[in-house]
């Protein structure tokens, strides 16, 4: 089966840098992709890694290192309504299309 | 180019009644995804279609709960016999990757939250 590991809840100051952290389970890997969810709205994407590496997108990049099964989001510059949920996905582990997803990373950006 | 739609945004039914729940994927997207979010949880993959074929129903409940995707019109997700456990947000997202393609970036809907009575 496949499996995702995030924390539950991070709390970070308004200007400052938050990473975080995925760690993943799976025995066919497709790449690790990063969604935003604001309350009562929808997922975003915001991100994907197929390869190891940094991807960077503006204040938001990702991390992934393969042999280590684990990813990371790296928010800069924190602002108020970066405050949402993020979930780490992958894709089914058989290849198909639909995404696997962690059960998301609570984040409240305080002044 | 309008966002993956979906009908009703809220709807509420009593038990036992149906609940049908509409999506219409991005435009040029043939693949279609649903999936069920509980309060403070992810969001858990039911079922994959593409045009008239369902690729992958493992994570639908394999009573009263169906899915299509015509040729022509919406997909539909359909739950019979509504039970309270049922309640929970169903998003809807596409994509048009092609077979093959790793990235896969999915585009989701607002959601339609189903609340049971």
């Amino acid at each position: 089966g496949q499996s995702l590991e995030q924390p539950s809840e991070v709390t970070a100051v308004e200007g400052a840098i938050v990473q975080i952290n995925c760690t993943y389970q799976t025995s066919g890997f497709y790449g690790l992709s990063w969604y935003q969810q604001h309350d009562g709205g929808a997922p975003t994407f915001l991100s994907y890694n197929g390869l190891d590496g940094l991807e960077e997108t503006g204040r938001f990049s990702s991390f992934l290192s393969r042999s280590d099964s684990y990813g990371y989001l790296l928010l800069q510059e924190l602002q108020m309504k970066d405050s949402a949920s993020y979930f780490c996905a992958v894709r089914d582990e058989t290849g198909a299309n639909n995404l696997f997803f962690g059960t998301g990373t609570r984040l409240t950006v305080i002044p | 180019n309008a966002g993956v739609m979906q009908n009703p945004r809220h709807l509420v039914r009593r038990r036992g009644q149906e609940a049908r729940l509409r999506c219409s994927p991005m435009k040029g997207h043939s693949h279609v995804y649903w999936y069920r979010q509980l309060p403070e949880e992810g969001l858990k993959f039911m079922v994959y279609l593409q045009k008239e074929n369902i690729i992958d129903e493992s994570g639908m409940p394999k009573e009263r709960f169906s899915a299509e995707f015509p040729k022509e019109g919406p997909s539909i997700l359909r739950i019979q016999q509504v039970v309270r456990g049922d309640s929970a947000a169903y998003f809807c997202a596409s994509s048009l990757s092609a077979a093959g393609e790793t990235r896969n970036e999915q585009f989701f809907g607002p959601g339609t939250r189903l609340t049971v009575l």
